[in-house]
């Protein structure tokens, strides 16, 4: 079975600092990896991928992240968090053999501070 | 391009009343779609999903049920809600093996009181 765990239920970090938000998971086989994006009362937004290629993955909004094989990893990424970034934050993992499901994790918010 | 409505935005039912949330995808054909719960802004439950007209699997025991009468269309139904059934629902769709991911629809908030 696959499953994805995000171990931070919240990230608290001020703007114009880094952020990291963390995802490890969990899969037989080689995984598809993405990243979602929940503002207050709306749906999740797509932000990046990772399918194959490039361990780093440039998304949306100045976000990436980097497909770590040996540790299943696939941490979310900023150089310079804006207050605008505050939200939470879904990885999603699906297995090369899991037909059409992705798992997803059980989100963190992230707070950026002024 | 293809877009996904959900409605309605907010919806605020009396305990024992029935519910149905509609879901319509567009610009493509034969999508996998999904209806999630998501509770107190947090994780995300999924209810049911669907990969073709006619063909529902339920992920959980619950006083929900859903249908796919067409290609593009996801209903999330109800005969008597429960105040437990109060949450944000959202619907989802998806091609294939998923090389695209999960689009979602911007949700609903559904509250019973």
């Amino acid at each position: 079975a696959q499953s994805v765990a995000q171990p931070e239920d919240q990230v608290n970090v001020a703007e114009g600092n880094p952020l990291t938000v963390k995802c490890t998971y969990s899969v037989s086989g080689n995984p598809y990896l993405f990243w979602y994006v929940q503002y207050p009362n709306r749906g999740l937004q797509f932000l990046l991928k990772y399918i194959t290629g490039d361990n780093l993955v440039k998304g949306s909004y100045g976000f990436e992240a980097e497909f770590n094989k040996s540790q299943t990893s696939f941490h979310l990424k900023k150089p310079s968090a804006l207050v605008s970034d505050s939200a939470l934050y879904f990885c999603a993992v699906r297995a090369n053999n899991a037909g059409n499901m992705l798992t997803f994790g059980g989100g963190t918010r992230l707070m950026v501070k002024p | 391009s293809q877009t996904i409505h959900q409605w309605p935005a907010t919806l605020v039912q009396p305990v024992g009343s029935p519910l149905s949330l509609e879901c319509t995808v567009e610009g493509t054909s034969n999508p996998n779609l999904y209806w999630y719960r998501q509770a107190a802004g947090r994780g995300l439950q999924l209810l049911f999903y669907s990969v073709g007209i006619g063909q529902i699997s339920s992920e959980v025991p619950q006083n929900l049920s859903a249908s796919r009468p067409q290609d593009r269309q996801f209903i999330l139904s109800s005969k008597k809600l429960l105040l437990s059934d109060s949450g944000f629902y959202l619907c989802a769709w998806s091609l294939g093996q998923l090389r695209t991911g999960y689009t979602f629809g911007s949700g609903t908030r559904l509250t019973v009181v």
